[in-house]
C-alpha cells in the first residue's frame, strides 16, 4: 500500500458525459501528479500540482481539467467524454516535485 | 524532448534464471534520474530501482541490478534467481534533476513471463 488512494476505482459511462476522479496523497506530500495508461498512448503525464498550483502540462486535452485543494486532495475531471478515453487514470504523490513518486491504486474508466 | 525505448514488447525466463530487460532514452540533459516500474495484474505500480546520473556505479536492490551506461544512455534491468512473483510489466522510465516539474517520462514496457 503506497498510501495514496484514489476513488473509484472503476467508473463505467456513456460518451458525452462528465466525470471526476479522486486522489488523497500520501501524508505530508505536497505534490500531485496524474498519468494516463492507455493500450496506444501507453503511460503518459498529464498534470501535476504542488501545494495547490498547477505546476506543469504534459498530454491534457482541453477536454480534462484538475484541482488541488486546500488539504491537498486532488480531482481531475473529465468531460465530453470519448470511446478513447477509456484507460488507467493514476495518481501519484510525492513531497515535493523532484522527490520519490509513489502510486495510487489507479480508476479505471470505461467510455462505452 | 526526451524519450524513452523499450525494445522488447514480450520476455520470457524460466523460473530461477536470469533475464534482462533493456531500455535506451534520448535527452540532451546532464543530471536526470532514471527508474524502472513493476506493474503486476494488479495494475499497481512498484517501484523497482533508481539510478542516479551523476553516479557512476550501479544501483542494486537485492535480485534487481541495472547496467547503467550514461554514454551510450542506456539503462538495462538485470532480474536474478527469477520468481513467478516477477511476472508482470515492467517500465523503463527517466525524470529529470532540473526545474520544478519532476513528471515521469515512461516507455511502452516490456511484458515478463516467468516459466515454472
Amino acid at each position: 500500500d503506497s498510501g495514496v488512494t484514489q476513488t473509484p476505482k472503476h467508473l463505467i459511462t456513456a460518451t458525452g458525459q462528465r466525470v471526476t476522479l479522486r486522489c488523497s496523497p500520501r501524508s505530508g506530500d505536497l505534490s500531485v501528479y496524474w498519468y494516463q495508461q492507455s493500450l496506444d498512448q501507453g503511460l503518459q503525464f498529464l498534470i501535476q500540482y504542488y501545494n495547490g498550483e498547477e505546476r506543469a502540462k504534459g498530454n491534457i486535452l482541453e477536454r480534462f481539467s484538475a484541482q488541488q485543494f486546500p488539504d491537498l486532495h486532488s480531482e481531475l475531471n473529465l468531460s465530453s467524454l470519448e470511446l478513447g478515453d477509456s484507460a488507467l487514470y493514476f495518481c501519484a504523490s510525492s513531497e515535493a516535485p523532484l522527490y520519490e513518486q509513489y502510486f495510487g491504486p489507479g480508476t479505471r474508466l470505461t467510455v462505452t | 524532448a526526451q524519450t524513452v525505448t523499450q525494445s522488447q514488447p514480450e520476455m520470457s525466463v524460466q523460473e530461477a534464471e536470469t533475464v534482462t530487460l533493456s531500455c535506451t532514452y534520448d535527452t540532451s540533459e546532464s543530471d536526470y534520474y532514471l527508474f524502472w516500474y513493476k506493474q503486476p495484474p494488479s495494475r499497481q505500480m512498484i517501484l523497482v530501482i533508481r539510478q542516479e546520473a551523476y553516479k557512476q556505479q550501479n544501483a542494486t536492490e537485492n535480485r534487481f541490478s541495472v547496467n547503467f551506461q550514461k554514454a551510450a544512455k542506456s539503462f538495462s534491468l538485470k532480474i536474478s534467481d527469477s520468481q513467478l512473483g516477477d511476472a508482470a510489466m515492467y517500465f523503463c522510465a527517466y525524470r529529470s534533476a532540473r526545474g520544478s516539474q519532476g513528471n515521469l517520462i515512461f516507455g511502452k514496457g516490456t511484458k515478463l513471463s516467468v516459466k515454472p
